[in-house]
């Protein structure tokens, strides 16, 4: 277990189409979360779980989105009936209770294209 | 509502030149975390340094060290002897306190600013 990872890494979907995505954190981090970023800004707090608690959606995350974390390990975020202005990397990232001021760990993301 | 600004879209250097970008933020907090992230091109984003802002000593981490001021809620990431691996977007982030009144665990983040590094 080398880091967070994420999958798919490049995804390209028509308008209209759901789309999944995979994160798995580190096995021993009990936080998760999911973060979107778009060409030339920061990334952008979505939602975060612990363990496979959602404890805090940003408004960013519209009803054609959900998120979860059946078991408390891997997570998936969902966008139902993307939309061009989904197009984004979507990054997910985990870190472990108490160890906050060390920041996360950041997967790759998965960079995705509505067409 | 907490804001990060990060005032240099791009910047440049010269290889095993010293760089300094710059961040402010904006909190009515008084103890937070500070982050400097950096993310190569195609890569993921990994932490470069950290800060606690009870802290009054400036974090160094080999050739990165941070210039802290938290009364003007600054904080300035410096790279010495910079090299061309250091070619990245690096973002300056800012995050609650645990401890904090209504604390959240998210990071907010600048916009960036992306660095080149010449040869």
């Amino acid at each position: 277990d080398t880091g967070v990872s994420q999958d798919p890494r490049h995804k390209i979907t028509k308008r209209g189409q759901n789309v999944t995505f995979r994160c798995d954190p580190i096995s021993e981090h009990n936080r998760l979360y999911w973060y979107r970023q778009t060409l030339g800004q920061g990334p952008e707090f979505l939602t975060y779980f612990q363990n496979e608690a959602q404890l805090e959606k940003s408004r960013l995350l519209s009803d054609r989105f959900s998120a979860e974390r059946p078991k408390g390990s891997f997570s998936t975020l969902e966008i139902q009936r993307t939309e061009q202005g989904d197009s984004a990397m979507y990054l997910c990232a985990s870190s472990l209770v108490g160890s906050l001021r060390y920041g996360y760990t950041f997967g790759s993301g998965t960079r995705l294209t509505v067409v | 509502a907490q804001t990060v600004t990060q005032s240099q879209p791009e910047m440049s250097v010269q290889e095993a030149e010293t760089v300094t970008l710059s961040c402010t933020y904006d909190t009515s907090e008084n103890n937070y975390y500070l982050f400097w992230y950096k993310q190569p091109p195609s890569r993921q984003m990994i932490l470069v340094i950290r800060q606690e802002a009870y802290k009054q000593q400036n974090a160094t981490e080999n050739r990165f060290s941070v210039n802290f001021q938290k009364a003007a809620k600054s904080f300035s990431l410096k790279i010495s002897d910079s090299q061309l691996g250091d070619t990245a977007m690096y973002f300056c982030a800012f995050m609650k306190h645990r401890l904090a009144t209504d604390s959240s665990y998210k990071l907010i983040f600048g916009s960036g600013t992306r660095l080149l590094v010449r040869p």
